[in-house]
């Protein structure tokens, strides 16, 4: 079982440069979630998907943007990367019965220089 | 004001013995859910248990249950014979009902604590 994969694992980016962190999952969920953790901190949404073609702004939307084409991928997008967006970003996927458990992928730890 | 607050920063257990790690919510809905994650040093979040608000009875998952307060908005996360591979950080999380968030099942999270079992 896949579950929610993403890649790159790690990156290095220079400040002002753009990358596409990828995602994808295999388990048909309609919700999918962007989250940011911070060294020392718990994790804060920064882009949240109900379905295919709907997305939404979360807590720290501001420096990102998403796109939600299929119901498998949701990538985050970088434009202009700045130092305080060197973080460990964790793409989720759930089920749209509330009571359930969201299932993250493995994280990607960007460096931003 | 801070939706879900972990004060505990850092805990130590010894093995086989028993730990609880404390999680506080606030939230004006009476529909919420609140989840533990484990997320051990190689950095993947590992769901752990769930407990609804209107649940009646506490959740148990294997050595993991979860004491609810609801008067007291308090979910702490009881582990029981503490084993090596418990070390790792902690984390609570709420889900707020549709009519606060307006739908889209998005966790909050707080700041975790760090467990550390030793011999």
């Amino acid at each position: 079982n896949a579950g929610v994969t993403q890649t790159p694992k790690f990156r290095i980016l220079k400040i002002g440069q753009s990358m596409t962190l990828q995602c994808t999952q295999d388990m048909n969920h309609n919700y999918m979630y962007w989250y940011r953790q911070d060294p020392g901190m718990g994790l804060k949404l920064i882009y949240y998907s109900v379905g295919a073609g709907i997305t939404d702004k979360g807590e720290v939307p501001n420096g990102y943007n998403v796109s939600r084409s299929t119901t498998e991928d949701f990538p985050l997008r970088l434009e202009l990367a700045a130092p305080s967006q060197t973080s460990v970003y964790f793409c989720a996927s759930s089920r749209t019965r509330e009571n359930t458990e969201a299932f993250f992928g493995q994280g990607t730890r960007l460096t931003v220089v | 004001a801070q939706k879900i607050t972990q004060t505990q920063p850092g805990m130590f257990v010894q093995e086989k013995e028993a730990v609880t790690l404390d999680c506080t919510y606030d939230t004006s809905d009476q529909s919420y859910g609140l989840f533990w994650y484990k997320q051990p040093s190689s950095g993947e979040m590992i769901f752990l248990i769930y407990q609804g608000s209107y649940d009646e009875q506490n959740a148990t998952e294997g050595r993991y249950s979860l004491n609810f307060q609801k008067a007291r908005k308090s979910a702490n996360l009881v582990i029981s014979a503490s084993q090596l591979g418990d070390s790792a950080m902690y984390f609570c999380a709420m889900r707020e009902g549709r009519r606060v968030t307006g739908g889209g099942n998005k966790l909050t999270f707080g700041t975790g604590t760090q467990l550390k079992v030793e011999l």
